[in-house]
């Protein structure tokens, strides 16, 4: 069946670092992919999204290119926050078949001062 | 603004109670669904509702039920509660015009079972 792959974590970070979380997944299709950030003590919220091979999602920051060759959609943000300390999940669906999200495990940021 | 809301942020059950979880979303949306959060897993889908009256089962169903009466409404039961069962649940919905749409999440329920 279709599946996500995150890197582990907890992945630490100073403020204004560099931030790499990785993601690849497994897929009989071509799907969507979708990175979604679970603040402290809230559920869960798009970041950004991805339809299509080549495609690049942006938000507040955060980058992902949907990469077919490789099967990936790494999240990428060129200079940290404390603000951005959060669990991230990156998730995909398939156009057809099933209607939920497959979900990874979630990878948990700390950034510190 | 859009909103999912769910009736209880924290809940404290014993083993073998029937518990329910509740789920109310304002968007007029059609499908719902209820996860369960565990850490190192991920999201697991438990059930999902495509419209009202209507449910299909998800990856790990065995010890839940749902009911969706209403369509802003959608009920998780734990027909005998189990310590295993202790964990963050998630409600979501999503509108199905179109097909890009995203999953609009709940604050979470996290049920203890003792």
């Amino acid at each position: 069946g279709d599946s996500v792959t995150q890197m582990e974590g907890p992945v630490t970070l100073s403020e204004e670092a560099c931030l790499t979380i990785n993601c690849t997944y497994t897929a009989t299709g071509y799907p969507s992919l979708f990175w979604y950030v679970q603040y402290p003590g809230e559920g869960l919220q798009l970041l950004l999204k991805a339809t299509k091979a080549d495609d690049k999602g942006s938000n507040k920051g955060f980058e992902a290119t949907y990469r077919k060759e490789t099967t990936s959609f790494h999240l990428e943000k060129g200079s940290v926050q404390v603000s951005d300390s959060a669990v991230y999940f990156c998730a995909l669906k398939m156009d057809t078949g099933r209607r939920a999200l497959t979900f990874g495990s979630g990878t948990r940021l700390q950034v510190q001062p | 603004d859009v909103k999912v809301t769910q009736s209880s942020r924290y809940l404290v059950k014993r083993t073998g109670e029937k518990v329910f979880l509740e789920c109310v979303q304002d968007m007029d949306h059609e499908n719902m669904f209820w996860y369960r959060q565990d850490p190192g897993l991920g999201l697991r889908l438990i059930y999902f509702s495509y419209d009202v009256k209507m449910k299909e089962k998800g990856d790990i169903p065995e010890g839940y039920s749902v009911s969706r009466e209403k369509k802003e409404r959608f009920s998780l039961i734990l027909e005998s509660a189990s310590t295993n069962q202790t964990s963050m649940y998630l409600c979501a919905s999503r509108t199905r015009k179109t097909q890009y749409n995203e999953q609009f999440f709940g604050p979470g329920t996290r049920l203890t079972v003792l």
